[in-house]
């Protein structure tokens, strides 16, 4: 069974970084495109980066210079490091798995506020 | 970028009856190579993650119930949930997986008449 969990989420202040982990179980998170979208509290899904299975890294214009996503694969884990955080960044931020999004996370909950 | 944009924002169906959702596209999602349309729909409940329903724009999920369909092609796309059920009151979204940036439509709320 596929399985995504993220973790890392938190309240940090405008300025700050925090780093998000999403743990995959079931299947090889080296083989599959894997994305970061977020949601701001009551809008819509914005998409905000996905690596590829090559390694590539691509990012939304919104997070990019600021964001960086990687993968450790020993651990089967994907990571989204956020710096410079600004209020605009408070979502809830999921993982999922695949170009077409078949898997999701619960997401975790990222605030920036003073 | 690509930009999606769903209408209507809202709508609300009787039980039973028939619920469509457009997604148009600024640019073509079709790989003409593989003949396939990048595009996929998304349900959303309150307080849970999307849930992926159609993929290539016509494919259905497994496990999704087959009231759900998919149509459309290259700038143009339409979900149809052919007999409203309690269940389908939720947020829809369309998404093109073709070109990064990779882009959602701004969702569509069906609710019951």
């Amino acid at each position: 069974e596929v399985q995504l969990v993220e973790s890392g989420g938190g309240l940090v202040q405008p300025g700050g970084s925090l780093r998000l982990s999403c743990v995959a179980s079931g299947f090889t998170v080296s083989s599959n495109y894997m994305n970061w979208v977020r949601q701001a509290p009551g809008k819509g899904l914005e998409w905000v980066s996905v690596i590829y299975s090559g390694g590539s890294a691509y990012y939304a214009e919104s997070v990019k210079g600021r964001f960086t996503m990687s993968r450790d694969n020993s651990k089967n884990t994907i990571y989204l490091q956020m710096n410079s955080l600004r209020a605009a960044d408070t979502a809830v931020y999921y993982c999922a798995r695949d170009s077409f999004m078949a898997d999701w996370g619960q997401g975790t909950l990222v605030t920036v506020s003073s | 970028d690509i930009v999606m944009t769903q209408s209507p924002d809202s709508l609300a169906v009787s039980l039973g009856e028939r619920a469509t959702i457009n997604c148009t596209s600024s640019q073509s999602v079709l790989y003409s190579s593989r003949n396939k349309n990048y595009l996929a729909w998304y349900q959303q409940k309150p307080g849970q993650p999307p849930k992926l329903l159609i993929y290539w724009a016509s494919t259905r999920e497994s496990g999704v119930p087959d009231r759900f369909s998919g149509s459309g092609s290259e700038t143009d796309f339409t979900l149809t949930i052919s007999s409203l059920q309690a269940e389908d009151v939720a947020v829809y979204y369309c998404h093109q997986y073709d070109t990064t940036p990779w882009t959602f439509g701004q969702g569509t709320k069906v609710e019951i008449k």
